[in-house]
């Protein structure tokens, strides 16, 4: 199984919402990311999970909020997002084994769309 | 500077045909690896290749092998036999021994070139 399961595919929410964006892998690895990814665009790094502690945080607005609750799962807390958060966002992940060639897998993101 | 500079945004190609897909970076770290994924309209990202700055022979995967030409710092990708499927967007990325921070080494992403092949 090399799979990264997203949920949702797609999801709409207003300014004042909260969601939660879901991601989950079962391959044992132990570094997990989020990234972010406008429209024709590479993918931005958001966070990076290890051992399910947070180890990098790139100066993202608190509106969002990582969680990783154990080794196969990891959140995207969303709230109060602006229309500009509008993107598709994608979770990887791969083993913490610091080998530069170390593949991540992607997840197929979630569309979202703040309206 | 960019690190990963992708010159070509879209590319074209004839279905069977072979094809290029240019990639450069820049980097003063004498340990770094560089990837290529594919990204269909779907959105995820596949890992498609790799090569370590210390390899002393070009990478391939099936269709896919890559062009490695270090002293021009240049990393390009050449898919044989094109089939339809292959349409996508394809991403250079780079990841440099500096670059290792929380427990992995953080990849640069170039811009990305759409390909489309025609049938």
């Amino acid at each position: 199984d090399t799979e990264v399961t997203q949920t949702p595919k797609h999801l709409v929410m207003g300014m004042t919402n909260k969601k939660s964006l879901k991601c989950e892998q079962h391959m044992g690895h132990r570094a997990m990311y989020w990234y972010k990814q406008k429209a024709k665009k590479p993918p931005e790094l958001m966070f990076v999970y290890s051992y399910e502690k947070l180890s990098i945080n790139e100066s993202v607005p608190s509106r969002f909020s990582p969680e990783c609750p154990n080794s196969s799962l990891l959140n995207l807390h969303l709230h109060a997002l602006q229309p500009e958060d509008s993107a598709l966002y994608l979770c990887a992940s791969s083993q913490a084994t610091g080998n530069m060639n170390t593949e991540a897998f992607f997840g197929q993101g979630t569309r979202l769309t703040v309206v | 500077a960019q690190k990963i500079t992708q010159t070509q945004p879209g590319m074209f190609v004839q279905e069977k045909e072979a094809v290029t897909l240019d990639c450069t970076y820049d980097t003063s770290d004498p340990s770094y690896g560089l990837f290529w994924y594919k990204q269909p309209s779907s959105g995820e990202m596949i890992f498609l290749i790799y090569q370590g700055s210390y390899d002393q022979q070009n990478a391939t995967e099936g269709r896919y092998s890559l062009n490695f030409q270090k002293a021009r710092k240049s990393a390009n990708l050449v898919i044989s036999a094109s089939q339809l499927g292959d349409s996508a967007m394809y991403f250079c990325a780079m990841r440099e021994g500096s670059s290792f921070s929380g427990g992995s080494y953080i990849p640069t992403f170039g811009r990305g070139t759409s390909l489309i092949v025609h049938p």
